[in-house]
């Protein structure tokens, strides 16, 4: 079983939608946790950090929950913009473990 | 937010060639930095983790006689292919860790883009 999976997708989701991804983590050792956006033949970009009493930046909203071992990002109201690959990362002592990563496509 | 400059953006070489990759954190400095390696349509890869002042630490299967790291100051580490083949073509992203590692936000290089003929 990988350390942090996530869905690949694509998810393929009309303009203005709400959207929601997860993922888990195998590892309760795992101490912090971030969401990327990588977009195509691009380096991966902060989105946010992500905790337990979960946290909202404009239209996403990021939360982890320790107890089933997962985070979530929800994307409310999506734009075209929002279409990339977003990276789960989940940080253990010293290693920093990426998912592979959910392709979203936002539809006009 | 935190600067990570990598250069060069893109390499084209011969078969045989060495191709060596800067990555500096411009604003912040990094005792940790890593290099990864992305083939299209994959996901991020780490190769490396690259320690200011010791030895680079390899992931399993990746070759450290191929692919040499320096981390000479805590702004400036290096990834050198050597003798790069075709099969080493590969987007390379290196990425520092921000002061105090207690934060562990990994803040990341532009990429380099490496074809080799």
């Amino acid at each position: 079983r990988k350390e942090v999976e996530q869905d690949p997708g694509p998810f393929n989701v009309p303009e203005g939608a709400t959207v929601a991804f997860n993922c888990t983590y195998s590892n309760s050792a795992s101490q912090s946790f971030f969401w990327y956006r990588q977009d195509c033949r691009k380096e991966p970009k902060l989105l946010m950090s992500v905790y337990s009493s979960g946290n909202e930046d404009g239209r996403f909203t990021a939360q982890l929950n320790r107890a089933s071992q997962y985070i979530s990002l929800l994307i409310r109201d999506s734009k075209l913009s929002d279409s990339a690959t977003y990276l789960c990362v989940v940080n253990r002592d010293d290693k920093i473990i990426f998912g592979k990563g959910t392709r979203l496509h936002i539809l006009p | 937010g935190a600067v990570v400059s990598q250069h060069p953006s893109r390499v084209i070489c011969k078969s045989g060639t060495s191709v060596k990759i800067e990555c500096r954190s411009l604003d912040f400095q990094a005792t940790t930095m890593f290099w990864y390696r992305q083939f299209p349509k994959q996901s991020l890869m780490l190769m490396a983790t690259s320690n200011e002042g010791s030895k680079a630490t390899y992931e399993q299967g990746v070759e450290k006689d191929k692919f040499l790291i320096n981390h000479a100051s805590l702004t400036l580490s290096t990834l050198t292919v050597t003798s790069a083949h075709p099969e080493d073509s590969s987007f390379y992203i290196c990425s520092a860790r921000d002061l105090p590692e207690a934060k562990n936000i990994q803040y990341f290089g532009a990429g380099t883009r490496l074809s080799v003929l």
